[in-house]
């Protein structure tokens, strides 16, 4: 079955580490997305990526990098520089801009 | 400023009663409008989507939304509630890869 896989499901990140989430999709979408999820707050969205070598910044874009490799792979990495980023994280995908987002199920990362 | 309200943060209701969870947005323009549930602990699920034409949309899982575009309105509705809903409902609105999520309501089912 086509979908998007993210990984791990848990995550806990030292003070001053650098954490990478995978994000894998096998639906054949040209577009891919990051969000951040807080209680209360909804998704906020992190970056974007339209197609494969290129991405956007989104709202809440400090303190995160990402990249775009191949098309079925869009990874974030939580680096030292964001200073909260206990969250649960949420990948999507779409055909297009203007289309239906689909989502994984997520990572949930944690401050030891 | 474009932004999703959805004015209830959590509302109960019983079993087999109807439901009409609300979802107000401030937008230039008339923008795509979506509907996701949420369960504990997982990624979103879409339940419909608005794009253009009827207003009445029909959805998954029995859900059905109205577009309003004088009240800037776009309710989820069901006319019975089975205990399986209890989850958080997000609606969306957005063009073109942004878009923007409101805080979500967590709709509790009771036996």
């Amino acid at each position: 079955d086509g979908g998007i896989t993210q990984s791990p499901k848990y995550l806990f990140r030292k003070e001053g580490q650098n954490v990478t989430l995978s994000c894998e999709q096998n639906l054949n979408h040209d577009a891919m997305y990051w969000y951040r999820q807080d209680p209360g707050q909804g998704l906020r969205l992190i970056y974007y990526s339209q197609i494969v070598n290129d991405f956007q910044k989104g709202d809440i874009a400090e303190g995160y990098s990402v990249s775009r490799e191949k098309k079925e792979s869009f990874p974030l990495t939580v680096t030292s520089a964001q200073k909260n980023p206990t969250a649960f994280y949420l990948c999507a995908s779409s055909v297009g801009g203007n289309q239906p987002q689909h989502f994984g199920d997520g990572t949930r990362l944690s401050i030891l | 400023a474009q932004s999703v309200t959805q004015p209830d943060i959590h509302i109960t209701v019983s079993e087999g009663a109807s439901l009409e969870l609300r979802c107000n947005y401030s937008y230039g323009a008339t923008p795509y409008l979506f509907w996701y549930v949420q369960s504990p602990g997982q990624g979103l699920q879409l339940l419909l989507k608005y794009f253009s034409g009827d207003t009445l949309v029909q959805g998954i899982k029995g859900f059905e939304a109205e577009f309003k575009r004088s009240q800037s309105s776009f309710n989820l509705r069901k006319p019975s509630v089975h205990w399986s809903d209890a989850a958080e409902y997000f609606c969306a609105v957005g063009e073109t890869y942004k878009y923007i999520f409101g805080t979500g309501t967590r709709l509790k089912v009771l036996a």
